[in-house]
C-alpha cells in the first residue's frame, strides 16, 4: 500500500452521528493534513497536525496522530449533512520540499 | 479572507494543443504547486515552486510540462502537447514561508479529446 491510505473507503451515517476515519502512512513525516472535497470540487484545507502534536481540535473536528503506528484519524462530531464529501489526509515527508502525498480519501454521506 | 484563483474553471483542448493553466496564488505567499487529479483517482504532486525556480517536480512533470511565474502574482502551467491522459482536474495551490498548510485553488478541469 502507498503513503497517504484513508479507511473506510466509504462511510454512510445519519445527521448528528459521529463519523470517524483513518489514514495511515509508511515513511517519518514532518505533518499531516486532512482535506474535504465536495463532489468534484475543490480542496479545502481542514486541519495540520504536526509529527510532535498528538491530537489537535477544529470547531467539530479532533485529529488524533500516533506516529509509532503511523496513523491520524479524523473525527467529526455531531455531524450535519452539509459534513457530506471526501475526507483526504496528506503527507508531507520529514527532510523533503513540502510535496504532499494523498490518499485516495473516504467518501462520507451524512443522511438527513 | 484571501484565496488561491484558477482559470479556466473548465478547459476543451483538442488532443496536441498547447494550454495554459493560470492561478493566481495567495498574495504573501512564497511557495507555489500544482496537483492533479484524474477523476476516482488520487490527488497526485507535480511540481513546487519557490524563490523562482523548481524545487521539486515528480515523474509526471515531464519536458511537456513547464511553469512559469511571469509576474508578481501568477502562476501558470503549461502543457506544450496535450495528451489523452492529461484530462484531469488541476489545482494549484500556495503556503507561506514558515508554513506547512497547502491552500488550494477551485481547480481547472482539462478535457483531452
Amino acid at each position: 500500500s502507498q503513503q497517504g491510505e484513508e479507511d473506510p473507503q466509504a462511510l454512510s451515517i445519519q445527521e448528528g452521528e459521529n463519523a470517524t476515519m483513518n489514514c495511515s502512512y509508511k515513511t517519518s513525516i514532518n505533518n499531516l493534513q486532512w482535506y474535504r472535497q465536495n463532489s468534484g470540487r475543490g480542496l479545502v484545507h481542514l486541519i495540520l497536525i504536526r509529527s510532535n502534536e498528538r491530537e489537535k481540535h477544529s470547531g467539530r473536528l479532533r485529529v488524533t496522530l500516533d506516529t509509532s503506528k503511523k496513523s491520524s484519524s479524523l473525527l467529526i462530531t455531531a455531524s450535519r449533512a452539509a459534513d457530506t464529501a471526501s475526507y483526504f489526509c496528506a503527507t508531507d515527508r520529514a527532510g523533503n520540499n513540502r510535496k504532499l502525498i494523498w490518499g485516495l480519501g473516504t467518501s462520507l454521506a451524512v443522511n438527513p | 479572507e484571501p484565496e488561491v484563483t484558477q482559470t479556466p474553471s473548465h478547459q476543451v483542448t483538442q488532443m496536441g494543443q498547447e494550454v495554459i493553466l493560470r492561478c493566481v496564488p495567495i498574495s504573501n505567499h512564497l511557495y507555489f504547486y500544482w496537483y492533479r487529479q484524474i477523476l476516482g483517482q488520487k490527488v497526485e504532486f507535480l511540481v513546487s515552486f519557490y524563490n523562482n525556480e523548481i524545487s521539486e517536480k515528480s515523474e509526471i512533470f515531464d519536458d511537456q510540462f513547464s511553469v512559469e511565474r511571469p509576474d508578481g502574482s501568477n502562476f501558470t502551467l503549461k502543457i506544450r502537447s496535450t495528451k489523452l491522459e492529461d484530462s484531469a482536474m488541476y489545482f494549484c495551490a500556495s503556503s507561506a514561508g514558515g508554513q506547512y498548510t497547502q491552500y488550494f485553488g477551485p481547480g481547472t478541469r482539462l478535457t483531452v479529446l
